[in-house]
């Protein structure tokens, strides 16, 4: 497609049980990012690949997060037994040349995570 | 973790009227962005400033990279219905792509009839 997209747009889960966010950017895209966004805030930092190489997970709040990106294109975000402070909005973005001067990250719509 | 502060947090304008907004930060930054995000959607990248002092236009969008390079600010010039929206600055540390964005807390901009 043309722009990045994540699947499901909407997830509701029950409290303890596990889930995974899918994204798919932009074909050919080297470098791909997950932004967790709360409600009324800005989007936050969790982790970074660059083609199949996670390099920063940095901002991965607990190890219960977990993010793969296996051939170096889709990439899943997995939350296991989540919790009720996981209810955000999971945005994911990618950019091409990771060389290129403060090349533009483009975002996906996101995934809006409910936790019950 | 780090949220950089923006402000006006709200905003409510006429239609025409001229709009500022600005963030910063405690920690230095090479690259200052300025995104907005419409409800349901990922932010949308409008202005990208690389160097300290810069001052950037796109339309009817000013941003300018503040001297320190622990601030910045966004100026809409009058303002029309599609500006209606939340509005994101975003430091990077350097200038290269693969470096994570740090956002600010946000401006959310609406316009009164």
């Amino acid at each position: 497609g043309a722009g990045v997209s994540q699947s499901p747009r909407y997830k509701v889960a029950k409290r303890g049980q596990d889930v995974a966010l899918r994204c798919d950017p932009i074909s050919g895209h080297v470098s791909l990012f997950w932004y967790q966004q709360a409600l009324g805030q800005g989007p936050e930092f969790l982790t970074y690949f660059q083609n199949e190489a996670q390099l920063d997970k940095s901002g991965l709040p607990s190890d219960r997060f977990f993010a793969e990106r296996p051939e170096g294109s889709v990439s899943t975000l997995k939350i296991q037994r989540t919790q009720q402070e996981d209810s955000a909005v999971y945005l994911c973005a990618s950019s091409s040349t990771p060389s290129r001067r403060a090349n533009e990250q483009f975002f996906g719509p996101g995934t809006r995570l409910t936790v019950l | 973790g780090q949220q950089l502060n923006q402000s006006p947090q709200s905003m409510f304008i006429q239609e025409g009227e001229d709009v500022s907004m600005n963030c910063t930060s405690s920690s230095i930054f090479n690259t200052w962005l300025w995104y907005k995000q419409d409800p349901g959607e990922g932010p949308v990248l409008l202005i990208a400033l690389y160097k300290a002092g810069e001052l950037t236009s796109n339309g009817r969008l000013t941003a300018q990279f503040g001297i320190t390079r622990k601030d910045s600010f966004l100026n809409i010039s009058a303002s029309i219905p599609s500006d209606v929206g939340i509005y994101f600055c975003a430091g990077q540390g350097s200038n290269f792509g693969n470096e994570k964005l740090t956002f600010g807390t946000g401006t959310r901009l609406t316009i009164i009839p």
